[in-house]
């Protein structure tokens, strides 16, 4: 079973507006992590937040986590048309390298 | 480091077949994962690897389906008499223990089953 959702499911943008994608998750968590995929292709990792940090950049790229309401959320600024994917989250429930468990992604469309 | 690879990238099989699959993790992970995705989810976890021992394995994975990681390199995936409902992408990826799991994948294995 899938721990996350994230929401919306699908968002459609103009090309250098921001996009804001939300996951939720269901119990206590170590980490979560961001990943891109483009069409039939495999996963891209893009940024980790471990449960006692709240913010995180990394490029165009911020994530921020709330661990009280078990939420994520993703913001990609300045979007251009390469950003379009499907973005997952992962969450990581158990200490020590275990396996990960994605929600069923937001399908971003930028659109130049 | 190539990153994690998987062939082949593409494989049709008649139901009732058997199919192996392999992945080739980076070179200094010692931990591999398994996954499976179908149109429109995300990746479902079915069984991880450190080195040459089998950690886990979801219940996903039916008695058809075993995983190999024979010297703790690259692992192998079979299916035997794959079903249609066996079609899916098959994701590999790897990772270094006390990485803070992050795990890094290959371009996936799409399975069809006729």
């Amino acid at each position: 079973s899938q721990q996350g959702e994230e929401d919306p499911q699908a968002l459609s943008i103009q090309e250098g507006e921001n996009a804001t994608m939300n996951c939720s998750y269901k119990t206590s968590i170590n980490n979560l992590q961001w990943y891109r995929q483009n069409s039939g292709r495999g996963l891209v990792h893009l940024i980790l937040i471990r449960s006692n940090e709240r913010e995180k950049h990394s490029g165009r790229l911020r994530v921020t986590l709330d661990t009280s309401k078990k939420s994520s959320s993703l913001l990609i600024t300045a979007s251009r048309a390469a950003d379009t994917a499907s973005y997952f989250c992962a969450t990581d429930a158990r200490s020590g390298n275990t396996p990960l468990v994605f929600g069923k992604g937001t399908r971003l469309s930028v659109i130049a | 480091d190539t990153g994690v690879s998987q062939d082949p990238r593409h494989k049709i099989t008649k139901r009732g077949q058997n199919v192996t699959f392999r992945c080739d993790p980076i070179s200094e992970h010692n931990r591999l994962y398994w996954y499976r995705q179908t149109l429109g989810q995300g990746p479902e976890f079915l069984t991880y690897f450190q080195n040459e021992a089998q950690l886990e394995k979801s219940r996903l994975l039916s008695d058809r389906f075993s995983a190999e990681r024979p010297k703790g390199s690259f692992s192998t995936l079979e299916i035997q008499r794959t079903e249609q409902g066996d079609s899916a992408m098959y994701l590999c990826a790897s990772s270094l223990q006390g990485n803070d799991n992050e795990q890094f994948f290959g371009p996936g294995t799409r399975l069809t089953v006729l």
